[in-house]
């Protein structure tokens, strides 16, 4: 089936530092790839969609230029946290679909960010 | 804009009993797909169970199965001797189109409990 694969898993990092989390779809061609953001014991929020060649879309409330994204080929999509601070600490998942008809999204395991 | 509600933020169930999960959701669409995530405690977020709004036939996939109500837009998700390893939380979610661009729209999640 089809499979994401996100690294890292954990990352823990010092305010004022940029972190860089990828998002790989290892068997498929994905145009798209969307981020989440979830906080504990809440659902997922969607922060901005990766589109593949072009800018990515970001949701209403997320900075563009402290969450940059990449998304320069049909494999990968990169989610970069700039000048990190405590509150940016939280649970970044990316997923993707595959073609029509594969049964909804596929997700990464997720990173879990911690700003010291 | 497309709302999914889940109206229990937490259930639980003993093992081997069945219990369901409540799901509603608001589109002008007639067209549209739901499913049902799973996310353990790895986080991982894991495809329970889908349904294409055009088939009236209610999915399953051996001890999950769902209830859904198209004149109501109710989803509910049933599962059938519950076990230690269904302990999660569950995400109801909804996607107006099968395209690799067309985002989900989740609840807000039920944590489920199994006792044993």
């Amino acid at each position: 089936g089809a499979v994401v694969s996100q690294h890292p898993s954990r990352v823990i990092c010092k305010s004022g530092t940029s972190v860089k989390i990828e998002c790989r779809s290892l068997d498929f061609q994905a145009t798209t790839m969307f981020w989440y953001r979830q906080f504990p014991k809440q659902s997922l929020m969607l922060m901005a969609t990766s589109n593949e060649g072009s800018k990515a879309t970001y949701e209403q409330g997320v900075e563009k230029d402290k969450f940059l994204i990449n998304h320069a080929s049909l494999t990968l999509s990169t989610l970069t946290v700039t000048s990190a601070h405590p509150e940016d600490s939280s649970f970044y998942i990316c997923s993707a679909s595959p073609v029509l008809g594969q049964g909804g999204y596929t997700f990464g395991s997720g990173t879990r960010l911690t700003v010291v | 804009a497309q709302t999914v509600t889940q109206s229990q933020p937490e259930m639980s169930v003993q093992e081997a009993e069945t219990v369901t999960l409540s799901c509603t959701y608001d589109t002008s669409e007639s067209d549209y797909y739901l499913f049902w995530y799973k996310q353990p405690p790895s986080r991982q977020m894991i495809l329970v169970i889908r349904q294409e709004a055009y088939k009236q036939q209610n999915a399953t996939e051996n001890r999950f199965s769902v209830n859904f109500q198209k004149a109501a837009k109710s989803f509910s998700l049933k599962i059938s001797d519950s076990q230690l390893g269904d302990a999660a939380m569950y995400f109801c979610a909804y996607r107006f189109e099968e395209t690799s661009g067309s985002r989900l729209t989740f609840g807000e999640g039920t944590q489920l409990t199994v006792n044993p």
